[in-house]
């Protein structure tokens, strides 16, 4: 069973103070490891797709980057406007799978200005 | 790119009414997409997936006959939720999957689901 560890929960930043976020997995054949942002009362916006280990992508402020194990969410200098929970899914390679996604529990990143 | 859309995006009805909910890919088609129920401060919970042209597979616990879904094109997909009681008041959310070499999941704003 695919499995995926979201860490911290919650994080408070300052504007500018620069973290980072970090989500484990187990999955059986990794497809894909997909980041997401959710605001309050709107569905998640698609951020970044992972898929292998090395691979590195940016968008703006955000960087992410994937591992065996783990994905970390890399947050330069952030703005009250990055305030927001972020979501880590795998999509895993199990037979039947479907393309389904294994969402983390997310990070509440709020910065504060 | 990849825009999806749900309609509506809030609804209040009476308990015991059915209330329909759509899913639509706007710029691209799906042959498959997700509908997922999202409590309070937790992730979104996958309740079933939508094929165009075959039956729904639902997630164990999620109840077929109380959620229906119908996925009658490869831009829409529906999901009813038949004689609505107060315990299915949620936030649901849609999902399309892109396809082409890159299976990604892109998600509609929601709908927020109040039964009195």
């Amino acid at each position: 069973e695919d499995q995926v560890t979201q860490s911290p929960e919650a994080l408070r930043l300052q504007e500018g103070e620069s973290s980072s976020l970090n989500c484990s997995y187990t999955v059986s054949g990794l497809r894909g490891l997909f980041w997401y942002r959710q605001d309050p009362g709107k569905g998640p916006e698609f951020l970044f797709t992972l898929y292998s280990a090395g691979e590195e992508k940016e968008k703006e402020r955000l960087k992410a980057t994937l591992t065996k194990k783990e994905s970390f969410l890399h947050i330069t200098a952030p703005k009250p406007e990055d305030s927001a929970t972020y979501l880590c899914a795998v999509q895993g390679g199990s037979g039947g799978s479907n393309y389904k996604l294994t969402f983390g529990k997310g990070t509440l990143l709020t910065v504060n200005p | 790119g990849a825009v999806v859309s749900q309609h509506p995006s809030r609804v209040i009805c009476k308990s015991g009414t059915s209330v329909k909910i759509e899913c639509r890919s706007l710029d691209f088609q799906a042959t498959t997409m997700f509908w997922y129920r999202q409590f309070p401060k937790q992730s979104l919970m996958l309740m079933a997936t939508s094929n165009e042209g075959s039956k729904a597979t639902y997630e164990q616990g999620v109840e077929k006959d109380k959620f229906l879904i119908n996925h009658a094109s490869l831009t829409l997909s529906t999901l009813t939720v038949t004689s609505a009681h107060p315990e299915d008041s949620s936030f649901y959310i849609c999902s399309a999957l892109t396809s082409g070499g890159f299976y990604e999941q892109y998600f509609g704003p929601g709908t927020r689901l109040t039964v009195t």
